[in-house]
């Protein structure tokens, strides 16, 4: 059964402390993504990477850092430099990173800091 | 600078009625459009699309329209069932580009 598993589904962490999100697909997809939901702002692209070892900037990078060392997984780091961490994070992947191929989505991690 | 916008945060309709849903956009690089609807606590998942080649695309209930000299495309939804109740992303992607940008989303409710 192929697909995107984020884990956990909700997580929880204090106030300066890091944290991340994993992200895990076996699709055989060579892109990967981040993004985050807040309410009435849509998605928006934190990180993604089009190949093994290779990882650009979205719109909402800081504060944020990932890497991609397998094609499989995608983890994303949120840092105590984030401001307002506290949101849905969504990872998605798609057969490559141009053309007519839509993203598909895992169910999301809900993040909330205190 | 929000390149895909929807201005409807809302929109309530009648069961078996249309439901039409709008995005706009300014980036005239964009060539590929989507439709990705979201029920709470999941992730998005995708509808119907539509290349910049095409000003209709159509899918059992679904249609998506393209006015690429308005910059602007839409949704149908007919007839409209209580299950169709999710908020609908659109999205799109620029010719060569990696990156699919979202509007805001609309939350369409469909009442029995």
């Amino acid at each position: 059964d192929g697909g995107i598993t984020q884990s956990p589904k909700y997580l929880f962490r204090k106030e300066g402390q890091n944290v991340t999100l994993s992200c895990e697909q076996n699709l055989n997809h060579d892109a990967m993504y981040w993004y985050r939901q807040d309410p009435g702002q849509g998605l928006r692209l934190i990180y993604y990477s089009q190949i093994v070892n290779d990882f650009q900037k979205g719109d909402i990078a800081e504060g944020y850092s990932v890497s991609r060392e397998k094609k499989e997984s995608f983890p994303l780091t949120v840092t105590s430099a984030q401001k307002n961490p506290t949101a849905f994070y969504l990872c998605a992947s798609s057969p490559s990173g141009q053309g007519r191929s839509p993203l598909h989505f895992g169910n999301g991690t809900r993040l909330t800091v205190t | 600078d929000q390149q895909v916008k929807q201005n409807s945060p809302s929109l309530s309709v009648q069961e078996g009625r249309i439901s039409i849903l709008n995005c706009d956009y300014t980036n005239s690089m964009f060539d590929y459009f989507l439709w990705y609807k979201k029920y709470p606590a999941e992730g998005p998942t995708f509808l119907i699309s539509i290349s910049s080649i095409k000003d209709k695309n159509e899918d059992g209930r679904f249609t998506v329209f393209l006015n690429k000299s308005a910059k602007h495309l839409s949704l149908h939804i007919v007839p409209s069932q209580p299950g169709d109740s999710a908020v609908y992303f659109c999205a799109a992607r620029e010719t060569s580009g990696s990156r699919l940008t979202f509007g805001e989303g609309t939350q369409l409710t469909v009442n029995p």
